[in-house]
């Protein structure tokens, strides 16, 4: 069956340096997600990606956050200086463009931790 | 705005007896209502799902969930738990193909 994947599954990084959180969708699926959820909290919605740019975006995604399809499988989150509060579990999502249902596909999550 | 508000944030129960997590949801025109689980040091799964048709929805590990569109809820049942059903319960919906809103979740503990 296939399935969302991210790598790595737990990144730890110093105040200020740049991480890139990585993705591969499931191959013929055309929306893609990132959400977070801080430790102990609910998850919540960061950014949709479709046709090869953003297509809603929240409040939590500044101008520290970018994504990018880097080619035909990757999708990546990039944090350009992280900051303590940015700790947390990242989720990739997908799903395929022709479902209304948006039933979207989740990955295991990427565990980032800020020092 | 959407929003979802689980009342529980833990639940705890013993192994074969019943269980309900309550989900109730706010929305100004039609949703999308889910259920998703997260297992220890795992991703989200999807559970089941409401979309249109019948308002009872069933999972194929015994979960079933009610879609009352009068009291905006979307509460998640279980005749009798198993200690594989310890997981933590997001309930989530949608507005076509809007991003997911969540709740907080609720931690379910089967107790052998």
């Amino acid at each position: 069956e296939p399935e969302v994947t991210q790598t790595p599954s737990h990144q730890v990084t110093q105040m200020g340096q740049e991480v890139i959180l990585r993705c591969v969708p499931i191959s013929n699926h055309l929306y893609f997600y990132w959400y977070r959820q801080i430790l102990g909290q609910k998850v919540e919605f960061l950014v949709s990606f479709y046709n090869n740019e953003i297509s809603e975006k929240s409040e939590i995604f500044d101008d520290q956050f970018s994504v990018e399809r880097p080619d035909g499988s990757n999708f990546t989150l990039k944090i350009r200086s992280t900051k303590l509060e940015d700790s947390a579990m990242y989720f990739c999502a997908s799903r395929w463009a022709g479902l209304a249902n948006n039933e979207q596909f989740f990955g295991p999550g990427t565990r980032l931790t800020v020092l | 705005a959407q929003s979802v508000t689980q009342l529980d944030s833990q639940v705890p129960v013993f192994e074969e007896a019943p269980v309900e997590l309550r989900c109730n949801y706010s929305s100004s025109v039609s949703v999308y209502l889910f259920w998703y689980v997260q297992y220890p040091n795992q991703g989200l799964q999807l559970l089941l799902k409401y979309l249109s048709g019948s308002t009872l929805v069933e999972s194929i590990n015994g979960f079933e969930a009610e879609f009352n569109k009068s009291q905006t809820s979307f509460h998640l049942r279980k005749p009798s738990v198993h200690i594989s059903d310890t997981a933590e319960y997001f309930c989530a919906v949608s507005e076509g193909n809007t991003p997911l809103v969540f709740g907080k979740g609720t931690r379910l503990s089967v107790i052998a």
